[in-house]
């Protein structure tokens, strides 16, 4: 059963800092796995998709990166900004048609 | 213009209570989800539909019936309402059971 870990739980950050948030899985038979973000009081908002034949998928200042051999990705935020705050959740499906399974998520605060 | 839209936005009833929360993707998905998101902010998938037939359904007591009229909509209806049925209740779509996920706003359900 696929188990999905997010370190740290709270980041903080000054504005304009690059920064990396880090998601893991227990197995490598991964479909694809997607990053949400999830501001206070509202619903998950996609931000990326990764099939599991990709590395990277890129959205503005935003990279998502997937190392199935490693049980790892990584949601990079360029230049952050003071709306980035949120909490962002990773969730990895397992095989084609299985459940997503979601992360704890890290919330972030981006202080101007 | 709201793709997946769900009402209503916040429930508060008293234990024992049966209610319905309603869900519609105006999007064209076939496949549709329904998830708890508890105190700690934990989602946790319930059901899945594809093409209104049931595909996933999770260890979730039989209080708990979804229903699929057609392709767009996907209900909730919850029987005899307990306290720790407390939670914000999430209703997904996607395009087909492999692919990205796209969330409603969520029902804040209180039983008191």
């Amino acid at each position: 059963k696929q188990e999905v870990t997010q370190i740290p739980a709270a980041l903080s950050v000054p504005e304009g800092e690059n920064l990396v948030l880090n998601c893991s899985f227990t197995d490598s038979a991964i479909y694809n796995l997607q990053w949400f973000r999830q501001d206070p009081g509202k619903g998950l908002t996609s931000l990326l998709l990764i099939q599991s034949s990709q590395r990277e998928q890129t959205s503005g200042r935003l990279n998502a990166s997937l190392d199935k051999s490693s049980g790892r990705s990584t949601l990079y935020i360029a230049a952050s900004q003071p709306g980035d705050s949120a909490t962002y959740l990773c969730a990895g499906r397992e095989t084609s048609g299985s459940r997503l399974t979601f992360g704890e998520g890290t919330q972030l605060t981006v202080n101007p | 213009d709201t793709a997946v839209s769900q009402t209503p936005k916040y429930l508060v009833t008293q234990m024992g209570n049966d209610k319905s929360i309603k869900c519609e993707q105006n999007l064209g998905h076939d496949t549709m989800y329904w998830y708890k998101q508890d105190s700690k902010k934990f989602l946790k998938i319930m059901f899945s539909y594809n093409n209104k037939e049931l595909i996933i359904n999770e260890t979730v007591p039989n209080r708990f019936s979804p229903k699929s009229p057609d392709k767009a909509h996907l209900n909730l209806h919850i029987n005899s309402l307990e306290l720790g049925d407390s939670a914000v209740y999430f209703c997904a779509s996607s395009q087909d059971w492999e692919g990205e996920l796209f969330f409603g706003s969520g029902t804040q359900l209180s039983v008191l």
